[in-house]
């Protein structure tokens, strides 16, 4: 299996720009997790979706923030507009899902690396 | 309080040593425990599950103490490789899947 994969690995952005990362989840995996990392705040949980429905939005920051899961082999993190203090570290992960064996175990993407200038 | 506190470190320690982390969490109702290491400039990546018999593998052996809500991670015979962070995780039934990361304990080992 391919893992998580995520798009794109790196973005520089200036501020007010839209901001688009996407991310692919192991098939079969029910459960998708957007986590954001800083250096002051650590690793911080976003959103959260079971079977592509949103369970648990209340770590996005605020309106500028949203997530969608179309199907269950993609999903999106919008920004919009960007701002500075938006720079981070954006991981995506996946997880077989409650009920399954080990269902909880979250398996990360390589991140995508945003810088908002 | 947050909910998973770790000492941040640095832990400095030398090649071969044993080295120990501990993690406490606030929620009594929390049901599974991990470790998850993570490399510098690099995704977390599970370590190990805890389990409240505790468990080891290889040179790793974590425990849990549900009455004391804290779980530890040793690790014997340190390897320049085991420098990393380590990121204490539980999670809470009424949360279904989700985790709730530790800050982290950050291990340098030096030869």
């Amino acid at each position: 299996d391919a893992g998580v994969i995520q798009s794109p690995r790196h973005e520089v952005t200036e501020m007010g720009q839209e901001v688009t990362l996407r991310c692919k989840p192991i098939s079969g995996h029910n459960s998708l997790f957007w986590y954001r990392q800083t250096m002051m705040r650590g690793l911080e949980l976003l959103i959260y979706f079971n079977n592509n429905v949103p369970i648990d939005d209340s770590g996005m920051p605020e309106d500028r923030f949203s997530a969608k899961m179309p199907n269950a082999s993609f999903s999106t993190l919008k920004i919009q507009p960007s701002e500075p203090r938006d720079s981070a570290v954006y991981f995506c992960a996946s997880s077989p899902g409650a009920g399954k064996f080990l269902g909880n175990i979250q398996y990360f993407g390589a991140g995508t690396r945003l810088s908002v200038l | 309080r947050k909910e998973v506190e770790q000492d941040p470190g640095p832990f400095n320690v030398p090649e071969g040593a044993t080295v120990a982390f501990n993690c406490t969490y606030s929620n009594s109702a929390s049901q599974s425990f991990f470790w998850y290491r993570q490399d510098c400039r690099k995704e977390p990546k599970l370590l190990m599950s805890v389990y409240s018999s505790g468990n080891e593998d290889g040179r790793f052996t974590a425990q849990l103490n549900r009455a004391s809500q804290y779980i530890s991670l040793l690790i014997r015979d340190s390897k320049l490789s085991d420098s990393a962070t380590y990121l204490c995780v539980v999670t809470q039934r009424e949360y279904g899947n989700k985790l709730v990361f530790g800050a982290g304990t950050i291990l340098r080992v030096k030869s």
